[in-house]
């Protein structure tokens, strides 16, 4: 059973434009909403995260938006460089027996293309 | 001086073999894991480690045993390597104040078992 689900499974955007990435969930215990990216060969690292006190966070280019009505968050990333070609992960943090768990999306191949 | 490092990067072996990954971080942190990343991406805890306490075991089956001398050093040891082991296993760390939540990845381990 996958607890969070993530789309599209892959992505391709023009230099410049607008990447979103979607990701819903169903725990209602899940309190933190991180963002990884991982480039070929390496591992993921963090980018961006929410908690869902707010609706909105913003870092540079990256964005995350929240819906706790709806279950849902998604990244945007203005004006998409090469650069950020990457697989994307959403992730949901889950209190398990005071240890947090973090569970991940199925993940998203975003292709910048100049 | 890369912060989680875990070694070898790539593993080729014939099935029914033992093999191990070792994997060290100089973070400080006090928190380890074991991720493994399958064909189609997905990532999936295996293991946490607490100062050199298990925190978290998944349902991985137990030719899997993973090893804590210290708490700077994670090891993953494989015994009776089967075809569905082949994946990325990624090491991991993290300050035990923020657990899960803000996790520095190694750069993976491919392993392939023939």
């Amino acid at each position: 059973q996958q607890q969070v689900k993530q789309s599209p499974q892959s992505l391709i955007v023009q230099k410049g434009g607008i990447s979103i990435i979607n990701c819903a969930y169903e725990n209602t215990a899940f309190d933190y909403f991180p963002w990884y990216q991982q480039f070929p060969g390496k591992g993921p690292a963090l980018l961006i995260a929410i908690r869902p006190d707010v609706s909105e966070k913003k870092e540079g280019r990256f964005t995350i938006s929240f819906n706790k009505s709806a279950k849902q968050f998604s990244l945007h990333i203005m004006d998409s460089q090469p650069g950020d070609s990457a697989t994307y992960f959403c992730a949901a943090s889950e209190a398990l027996y005071n240890t947090d768990k973090l569970i991940f999306g199925t993940g998203t191949r975003l292709q910048v293309f100049p | 001086d890369t912060a989680v490092s875990q070694t070898p990067k790539y593993l080729v072996t014939q099935m029914g073999n033992d093999k191990s990954i070792k994997c060290e971080q100089n973070l400080g942190h006090d928190t380890m894991y074991w991720y493994k990343q399958d064909s189609k991406k997905f990532l999936k805890i295996m293991f946490s480690y607490n100062n050199k306490e298990l925190i978290i075991n998944e349902t991985v089956p137990n030719r899997f045993s993973p090893k804590s001398p210290d708490k700077a050093h994670l090891n993953l040891h494989i015994n009776s390597l089967e075809l569905g082991d082949s994946a990325v296993y990624f090491c991991a760390s993290s300050p035990w104040e923020d657990t899960n939540e803000k996790l520095f990845f190694g750069s993976g381990t491919q392993l392939s078992v023939l």
